[in-house]
Parts: C-alpha cells; structure tokens; sequence
C-alpha cells in the first residue's frame, strides 16, 4: 500500500516569512495530493490539491509543487500570518481509490511567531 | 461549513458501554468514510462506504461495527473498548469513491475510554 513521510513535524517561522512542508510518497500510482489543515479542536479542511498531470498550482499565498520523478510534493505558504497556525497534513491516494482511500502523512505543527 | 455533521461531538464511555456514533452528510455524496485520530499518529482510514455498500476493510477489529443505512448517513457501533481506542473519530464524505475525489469532514467526536 501506499506510505506517505511528511517533515517537519513542527515548523516555527516568524510572522511574514515563508513556510515550507514537504512530503514523500511510495506509490508511484498515486495521482491525487490534497493537502488539510486542521486549526486546534476542529476539522481537517482542503486547502489545496494537485493531480498528477500538473506540477505545481498556486492559490494566493498558497501554492503546492509535485515532482512525480522524486515522489515528493511540498506545500508553501508566503507572507504568513497568526492564522495560518495550525497542524497540516498532506495525503495522497490514486484514482482507483476503493479501500485504500486517502494515506495521510503525520502532519506538520505550524507556528507562526508574532 | 455544515456539510458534514456528526454527533455527539464529545463521548466518554466505560469499556463495557455500547454506544454509537453518528454522521450525517447534506452535500450529496455517494461515499462516506471513518477515520480515526490519534495523537502523534496520521490519520488511519477505518472504513469506507460507496452507495452505502461497505468497501471491504479487514485491518479494524470487529468492536468497531459500521453501518449505512443511506448515503447520507453512517453510524460507527462501538462496544467493549479498549483504552486505546480513545481518539478523535472523523467522519468524512466524497463526490464519490474515486481517490481523486476532496474529501470533506465533520467536526469529528472525542472518545475517552474509561
């Protein structure tokens, strides 16, 4: 099945910087990469994705590069700010889908400093 | 965003309780899925549901017990837990079953085995 490692598990930048969370995966089958973030006592909520047949997509001061070759995608976040405070998760899964679904990584603890 | 619903959001239970738990979607989706979230630990896929039609998955002990009555709907049956089955359980749902798809989460329950 599919094995996703995501780094760092906590990240600390000061407010404005960027942020960078990278995550590897096995399957080279694996076509679809969301990434969620999870604020502290609520749910895990899409914040971006990618399919296989692009390479990087951008959404603001959001943007997620893939590299199909390495099996590593990488989330980056410019200008961050307070809100951006949060535990992030990269997932990846194929579109066969079935029950493997979605293999998540452990998560990246974000934390913006003021 | 109220697109998936679960209840209750807090549960605490003795090892020897039955109790259930319960998920409700208002974005028409043909899939829904468990998930459970453990501290320090990635998001562990439990279950999968497509058309209310259970995807096998033989890797969850069987004190957990799943049912769909609808699409819109998924129940999680709990009974003689373990303490290591206290966790945050989140339910989530997708267009469909197609790994490709976002999927979308509730608010999740915190279980606390006594």
């Amino acid at each position: 099945g599919e094995n996703v490692e995501q780094h760092p598990s906590t990240l600390s930048v000061q407010e404005g910087d960027s942020a960078v969370i990278k995550c590897t995966y096995s399957d080279s089958a694996s076509n679809y990469f969301p990434w969620y973030k999870q604020e502290l006592g609520k749910r895990p909520q899409l914040i971006i994705d990618i399919r296989s047949n692009v390479g990087e997509k951008k959404d603001q001061r959001i943007a997620v590069t893939l590299n199909k070759t390495a099996k590593h995608f990488s989330l980056h976040i410019t200008e961050t700010q307070p809100e951006d405070s949060a535990v992030y998760f990269c997932a990846a899964s194929n579109s066969g889908g079935g029950a493997d679904g979605l293999t998540f990584g452990k998560g990246t603890h974000l934390i913006i400093q003021p | 965003e109220t697109g998936v619903t679960q209840t209750p959001r807090h549960l605490v239970m003795g090892m020897t309780n039955k109790k259930s738990l319960k998920c409700e979607q208002h974005l028409g989706h043909n899939a829904m899925y468990w998930y459970k979230q453990s501290a320090k630990k990635p998001l562990e896929l439990m279950f999968v549901y497509s058309l209310e039609e259970r995807v096998e998955n033989n890797s969850v002990p069987s004190r957990f017990s799943p049912e769909c009555p609808n699409s819109s709907h998924l129940f999680l049956h709990l009974h003689t837990l373990q303490p290591e089955d206290s966790a945050l359980y989140l339910c989530a749902s997708s267009q469909d079953i197609m790994g490709d798809q976002p999927q979308h989460f509730g608010d999740g329950t915190r279980l606390s085995i006594l």
